[in-house]
C-alpha cells in the first residue's frame, strides 16, 4: 500500500483559503490521475497526466488547478472552494495511459477534504 | 451518454458462501473495458478484475469471476468462498473507446461478510 502516497490525509479549509494536495508514486509509472469521490455519488475522473503533460480535464471548475512537475509527483491546488467540494480526493497512477497500455491503476489512500 | 449502474447499495454474505454483485452499463462504443474495484474501509482502492469487451471468455482471478453478458450489457462479479477480508465497497467501472477517458464508475455496492 505504499506505492502511491497522498498528503495530507485530512484537510479542513475555509472557502477563502488556498491549499494543495500532494500525490507521490513510487512505482515508476508514467501516468497519474486525480479523482473525486463524494458520498453516494460515482467516482469522478478529474484530471489525467501522461509524462507530465495534461491529457484530460473533465470539465473541472478552475478553482481546482493540477500540477505535475515530474512523473512521480502530482499536485492539486485548491482555492476559493465551495462546501460541495468536500469529498475524498484520490490520486492514482498507471504504467501507461488507460487508453493505450497497462489498464491497471494503483490508487493512493486519498485526502479527506472538508470545506467550511 | 455512458452510464454504469449498480442497483445493490448493500449486500451480505455468510463466510465461505458465494455472492454475486450486479452491474449494468451502457456505452455506444464498440471498444471498451470493464473493471471491478474493491475499496476496503479506510484502505486503498485496488483492482479486482478486468474484462476486455472483445473477449468472450469471462475473466477469472482466483475466487473472483465475472459473468459478462455483452448483449445484455451486464457485468456481474461473483465472489466464491467469501472471506472476512472481502468486506468492502465494490465499484464497477467502464472505460470506453480508444484514446479517450470516458471512465465511468458506478455508485458502489457495500459488501458485508458475516462470520
Amino acid at each position: 500500500e505504499t506505492g502511491v502516497t497522498q498528503t495530507p490525509r485530512h484537510l479542513v479549509m475555509g472557502m477563502t483559503n488556498k491549499k494543495s494536495l500532494k500525490c507521490e508514486q513510487h512505482l515508476g509509472h508514467n501516468a497519474m490521475y486525480w479523482y473525486k469521490q463524494s458520498a453516494k455519488k460515482p467516482l469522478e475522473l478529474m484530471f489525467v497526466y501522461s509524462l507530465e503533460e495534461r491529457v484530460e480535464n473533465n470539465s473541472v471548475p478552475s478553482r481546482f488547478s493540477p500540477e505535475c512537475p515530474n512523473s512521480s509527483h502530482l499536485f492539486l491546488h485548491l482555492h476559493t472552494l465551495q462546501p460541495e467540494d468536500s469529498a475524498l480526493y484520490l490520486c492514482a497512477s498507471s504504467q501507461g495511459l488507460l487508453a493505450g497500455g497497462n489498464y491497471e491503476q494503483y490508487f493512493g489512500p486519498g485526502t479527506r477534504l472538508t470545506v467550511t | 451518454a455512458q452510464t454504469v449502474t449498480q442497483s445493490q447499495p448493500e449486500m451480505s454474505v455468510q463466510e465461505a458462501e458465494t455472492v454475486t454483485l450486479s452491474c449494468t452499463y451502457d456505452t455506444s462504443e464498440s471498444d471498451y473495458y470493464l473493471f471491478w474495484y474493491k475499496q476496503p474501509p479506510s484502505r486503498q482502492m485496488i483492482l479486482v478484475i478486468r474484462q476486455e469487451a472483445y473477449k468472450q471468455q469471462n475473466a477469472t482471478e482466483n475466487r473472483f469471476s465475472v459473468n459478462f453478458q455483452k448483449a445484455a450489457k451486464s457485468f456481474s462479479l461473483k465472489i466464491s468462498d467469501s472471506q472476512l477480508g472481502d468486506a468492502a465497497m465494490y465499484f464497477c467501472a467502464c472505460l470506453s473507446g480508444s484514446g479517450t477517458y470516458k471512465y465511468i464508475f458506478g455508485t458502489g455496492t457495500r459488501l458485508k461478510v458475516l462470520a
